[in-house]
């Protein structure tokens, strides 16, 4: 199947400071990726759905000026977490869809934030 | 709106034991199914998916789901249950394109040996 990487796969940092977490399809051009956000033992929450060259669709209740999403290629997509808080804590993953595998979404393995 | 349903947060099964995790969904339009696994600080893996044709979808790891379009449920099975098995399982569904998923709560699986 399908290859997603995400990086880093963990990070620390301080609030107030900012976050980028880059998301990849290693093996195939992802037309559109998406951006989830999983808090402990709960489920994925759909943040953010990007095309490739286009502005971001985020869902309601995100914040597009403090998660900000880019997907300037078909391999890459990046969410940077701004000014990050506590709060922002969580498990973000996101997930990859196009080429040959139309209706599947491969997913990244998930990018641990933890804010101080 | 998409909605779907795990209405089990637990299942617990002894290990050789046959496995069931139930899912249910609400959608307007013919329903993509998934089946999806998730272990401690990993991100998903794909399990198997209904699309179109035979209704019992085989996939990765032994386990199979048979969609059922009369009782909207799409419940993931296995023969024989393994300790290894132990994870959480989301059930996901989207109607097409380039849709995003929607996801269950997720159902919490633990095989007893």
């Amino acid at each position: 199947g399908a290859v997603v990487s995400q990086h880093p796969s963990w990070v620390i940092c301080k609030s107030g400071t900012s976050v980028k977490i880059e998301c990849r399809s290693l093996d195939f051009q992802a037309t559109t990726m998406f951006w989830y956000r999983q808090f402990p033992k709960q489920s994925l929450m759909l943040m953010a759905t990007s095309n490739e060259g286009s502005k971001a669709t985020y869902e309601q209740g995100v914040e597009k000026d403090k998660f900000l999403i880019n997907h300037a290629s078909l391999t890459l997509s990046t969410l940077t977490v701004t000014s990050a808080h506590p709060e922002d804590s969580s498990f973000y993953i996101c997930s990859a869809s196009g080429g040959s595998q139309y209706n599947e979404q491969f997913f990244g393995p998930g990018t641990r934030l933890t804010v101080l | 709106a998409q909605s779907v349903a795990q209405p089990e947060d637990q299942v617990n099964v002894a290990e050789g034991n046959p496995l069931t995790v139930k899912c249910t969904y609400s959608v307007s339009g013919n329903p993509y199914l998934f089946w999806y696994v998730q272990y401690p600080n990993r991100g998903l893996q794909f399990l198997l998916k209904y699309i179109t044709g035979d209704n019992l979808v085989k996939g990765s790891y032994g386990f199979e789901a048979e969609f059922n379009k009369s009782q909207t449920s799409f419940h993931l099975k296995k023969p024989s249950a393994l300790v290894s098995d132990s994870a959480l399982y989301f059930c996901a569904v989207r109607v097409g394109g380039n849709t995003p998923l929607v996801f269950g709560k997720g159902t919490r699986l633990s095989v007893i040996a």
